[in-house]
């Protein structure tokens, strides 16, 4: 079965660049979303299709999708970012969903 | 408003069966493909199924023969029947909608709790 692959865990301090990844094979032939999970909360998509932002999703969040790499890029993070985000694609008329990072913003 | 209602999710023993609903307002409904997505305490988002607007049914691995999606759409309301439950199905199961593949679940319900244990 395919699988998506994200780091565990990202550190960045407030106002930095977090990146997070996504790997998996042929990731460039299928669109890549993101979700943001607070605790104790339904996921919310930050990124659609690769690299589109959703409306009221702040432009710090970005998007790309090359090779056989997804990143979400969060530029000047900031302490309500803390969370844990995954990525997700379709495969086969199945939906695959990465194991999830947690960022922490220090 | 845009809202998704999940119901349903109670303490079931092992073999038993459930089923959860899902009822949609503020949207059309039919344009919709329609998800359950699950979580298990601690751990991350598993898909669980989808169904499109055709009707046409998806299912992970881990359920195929065991549950089954449906959707009506006169009343604004899809579901997941659950049989032959395993306490590996214990999760939080969320239902989400996506406006074609690719294009994110970009409505959550608030998730309803199944457990799974004698």
């Amino acid at each position: 079965s395919y699988e998506l692959t994200q780091p565990p865990s990202v550190s960045v301090s407030p106002g930095q660049t977090a990146s997070i990844s996504c790997s998996g094979d042929k990731l460039e032939d299928k669109y890549i979303c993101w979700y943001q999970q607070k605790p104790g909360q339904s996921p919310v998509v930050v990124i659609y299709q690769d690299d589109k932002r959703p409306s009221g999703i702040p432009e710090r969040f970005s998007g790309s999708n090359s090779g056989k790499t997804a990143t979400l890029t969060i530029s000047g993070t900031q302490a309500l970012d803390e969370a844990d985000y995954y990525c997700q694609a379709w495969d086969r008329s199945t939906v695959v969903f990465g194991g999830g990072t947690k960022v922490t913003v220090l | 408003e845009v809202q998704l209602v999940e119901s349903g999710g109670g303490l079931v023993q092992p073999g038993g069966s459930l089923r959860l609903s899902c009822a949609a307002s503020g949207f059309t409904f039919s344009d919709y493909d329609l998800h359950w997505v699950r979580q298990a305490a601690g751990k991350g988002l598993e898909w669980v199924s989808a169904i499109d607007t055709a009707g046409d049914p998806y299912y992970a691995d881990s359920v195929k023969g065991r549950f089954t999606i449906s959707r009506e759409n006169a009343k604004n309301s899809f579901y997941l029947q659950l049989n032959s439950l395993r306490a590996g199905d214990t999760a939080v199961y969320f239902c989400a909608r996506e406006q074609g593949s690719g294009s994110g679940f970009d409505v959550w319900g608030q998730g309803t709790m199944v457990t799974v244990s004698s």
